[in-house]
């Protein structure tokens, strides 16, 4: 099964600070999304991603996020200043040839 | 994307078939049923998909009533590995790179 890895595991970082998560895809695989999940709460999508521009996102997703691809492989989520709320789970995930979506293992912020 | 409304929670006994029904009434023609499952705390998986036509993998298999208002996943024979909550999706292949929206799903709890 394709694979999508996920870096850091686990980030604490104060409130105020910036972080970026970063995600490796699964290659040729075209469409990238970020989704989150606060303890105990439902998977919400943030942002979904389609030849290096965002191609739709949720209400979440303000102007404290920003998403790219720096090197054509790695996708990163940048929160520029992280907020006690953003405290969560997040997921990267790939689309393949039958519009399913795979998921990285998660970053889990912890904002302190 | 059509709703799907799915029983809060299920038991299965080990090595016995899981049957987890999902409805989704208001599903139109070309929506597509996808089944995704979240074991604690890691990222979704994706499971199997159908539009109409009953499907299988190595992991499970869909029935879609004739009607297409219901499905039914099929864990043929469960193991405590199963344990997860389960998510019925519908979502149209004519929104390539759009959200995923995950609702409250069924709770799988497979016992030894």
């Amino acid at each position: 099964e394709p694979e999508v890895t996920q870096t850091p595991s686990h980030q604490v970082t104060q409130m105020g600070q910036e972080v970026i998560l970063r995600c490796v895809p699964i290659s040729n695989h075209l469409y990238f999304y970020w989704y989150r999940q606060i303890l105990g709460q439902k998977v919400e999508f943030l942002v979904s991603f389609y030849n290096n521009e965002i191609s739709e996102k949720s209400e979440i997703f303000d102007d404290q996020f920003s998403v790219e691809r720096p090197d054509g492989s790695n996708f990163t989520l940048k929160i520029r200043s992280t907020k006690l709320e953003d405290s969560a789970m997040y997921f990267c995930a790939n689309q393949g040839l039958a519009y399913e979506q795979y998921f990285g293992p998660g970053t889990r912020l912890t904002v302190t | 994307d059509a709703k799907t409304t799915q029983p809060p929670s299920m038991d299965c006994a080990e090595g016995r078939a899981a049957n987890l029904p999902c409805n989704h009434s208001t599903i139109s023609g070309n929506e597509y049923v996808y089944w995704y499952r979240q074991i604690h705390s890691q990222g979704p998986q994706y499971i199997i998909h159908g539009l109409k036509n009953n499907e299988t993998n190595e992991m499970a298999s869909l029935i879609i009533t004739e009607d297409r208002k219901s499905s039914t996943l099929i864990l043929p024979h469960a193991t405590l590995r199963d344990t997860a909550v389960y998510y019925c999706i519908v979502r149209s292949q004519e929104t390539s790179g759009s959200r995923l929206t995950f609702g409250e799903g069924t709770q799988l709890t497979v016992n030894p």
